[in-house]
């Protein structure tokens, strides 16, 4: 099994609304992560979970939180959101510790904010 | 800090035509490199890698050399097809502590026609 699922797949939400992201794999990697993709952009990191801990942190403002309950679990809580955060969410995963590894990437939820 | 550069698309071949997408990277120390691909509407999906200097990687008629001295991993094909519409990013992975992360450049569009 090599992929990495993601739940919604499209999700729209009200400023004042909070929702949560999920992302599953059993592929046994140690470190996953989120990813934001504008239109036409290329993926920005967000988050990186390295053995269930957080290891990076790219400054993401605190209405994004993170949240890793296990080994296979990656979930990123959402609140007070702007339309600006109207984005492709990515989540992915890999091997911890190598950086010549493949990173398995999901499909994306497409988030709306309205 | 890392950085990836890409030519600027969108690109626009005939079907059958050869296609090079230039990357060039700044980075310390020794970074792998890849090239992933994104259909519309999909997550990113693995094309190819390479993970040392002289290194080639190659996949589906696809193919790019490491090159240290350039710091450089362009993308060729002998022969495109309309299939192989897609945009394509170009990034290098480095460590940070336990933590490996992956710099994309802007990525570049290429549109195949009959």
């Amino acid at each position: 099994d090599t992929e990495v699922t993601q739940t919604p797949k499209h999700l729209v939400m009200g400023m004042t609304n909070k929702k949560s992201l999920k992302c599953e794999q059993h592929m046994g990697h140690r470190a996953m992560y989120w990813y934001k993709q504008k239109a036409k952009k290329p993926p920005e990191l967000m988050f990186v979970y390295s053995y269930e801990k957080l290891s990076i942190n790219e400054s993401v403002p605190s209405r994004f939180s993170p949240e890793c309950p296990n080994s296979s679990l990656l979930n990123l809580h959402l609140h007070a959101l702007q339309p600006e955060d109207s984005a492709l969410y990515l989540c992915a995963s890999r091997a911890p510790g190598t950086s010549n590894t493949e990173a398995f990437f999901g499909q994306g939820t497409r988030l709306t904010v309205v | 800090g890392d950085s990836v550069t890409q030519m600027e698309g969108p690109v626009t071949l005939s079907e059958e035509a050869f296609l090079t997408i230039n990357c060039t990277y700044t980075a310390t120390g020794y970074p792998s490199l890849f090239w992933y691909v994104q259909y519309p509407g999909e997550g990113l999906q693995l094309l190819l890698k390479a993970t040392k200097a002289d290194d080639k990687g190659s996949n589906k008629g696809f193919e790019a050399t490491y090159r240290k001295e350039t710091t450089s991993f362009h993308l060729e094909k002998g022969s495109v097809q309309v299939s192989d519409s897609a945009v394509y990013f170009c990034a290098l992975s480095s460590l940070t502590g336990t933590a490996s992360k992956l710099t994309f450049g802007t990525g570049t569009r290429l549109q195949v026609t009959l």
